[in-house]
């Protein structure tokens, strides 16, 4: 059974601090990872997709891969209290995706 | 783009009647589109897959008798809550799929079974 684990938190971050997120996968198979972010009460919402190994970033979202270690991250920079949310880290293979349960992140002004 | 709509958005129902879901990709041709199902506090739970114009393949221990789902078109897939009871209470969710198992979701739906 293919298995998406990530701590629940919840994180807390001052304002401005970098936000560390993390996640690790079982099956060595998956080809593609993705992290959602998620407001209470709404539907996820695509921040970043990463396929290779190494670092992908994307403003002051950065994804890091490694498929050695069957371990991706997602770290924000210069944290907002509007980055108060909860972090699903998802996993791709055969067209489907595995969700972790998710880790709410909180940003203290 | 990659804009994903729900409807409804919400929905309240007595125990017992159907319940169907509309989901619409709006900007992009959706050849397949997921539906998962996320109760409070837990993760997205994938509950089928479904094709344009062929049967969706359903995650196991989803019932497809209760939960019918029809991909008629390349930007429509519904999913029919049947003689839906308190237990089916949940968030459901659609999302579509953008390509290399990207997926851009929907805003979901919330069933509420009296």
């Amino acid at each position: 059974q293919k298995e998406v684990e990530q701590n629940s938190g919840p994180l807390s971050v001052p304002e401005g601090a970098i936000a560390s997120l993390n996640c690790t996968y079982s099956d060595r198979g998956s080809q593609s990872f993705f992290w959602y972010r998620q407001y209470s009460g709404k539907s996820p919402e695509l921040i970043m997709f990463i396929y290779s190994n190494g670092d992908k970033e994307d403003g002051r979202f950065t994804a890091q891969l490694n498929k050695a270690s069957q371990y991706v991250s997602l770290l924000i920079r210069d944290s907002q209290p509007s980055d108060s949310a909860t972090y699903l880290c998802a996993v791709g293979s055969d067209e489907k995706l595995t969700f972790g349960t998710g880790t709410r992140l909180t940003i203290i002004p | 783009g990659a804009v994903v709509s729900q409807h409804p958005s919400w929905v309240i129902c007595k125990s017992g009647t159907s319940v169907k879901i509309e989901c619409r990709s709006l900007d992009f041709q959706a050849t397949t589109m997921f539906w998962y199902r996320q109760f409070p506090k837990q993760s997205l739970m994938l509950m089928a897959t479904s094709n344009e114009g062929s049967k969706a393949t359903y995650e196991q221990g989803v019932e497809k008798d209760k939960f019918l789902i029809n991909h008629a078109s390349l930007t429509l897939s519904t999913l029919t809550v049947t003689s839906a009871h308190p237990e089916d209470s949940s968030f459901y969710i659609c999302s579509a799929g953008g390509g290399k198992e990207t997926q851009y979701f929907g805003p979901g739906t919330r069933l509420l079974v009296l």
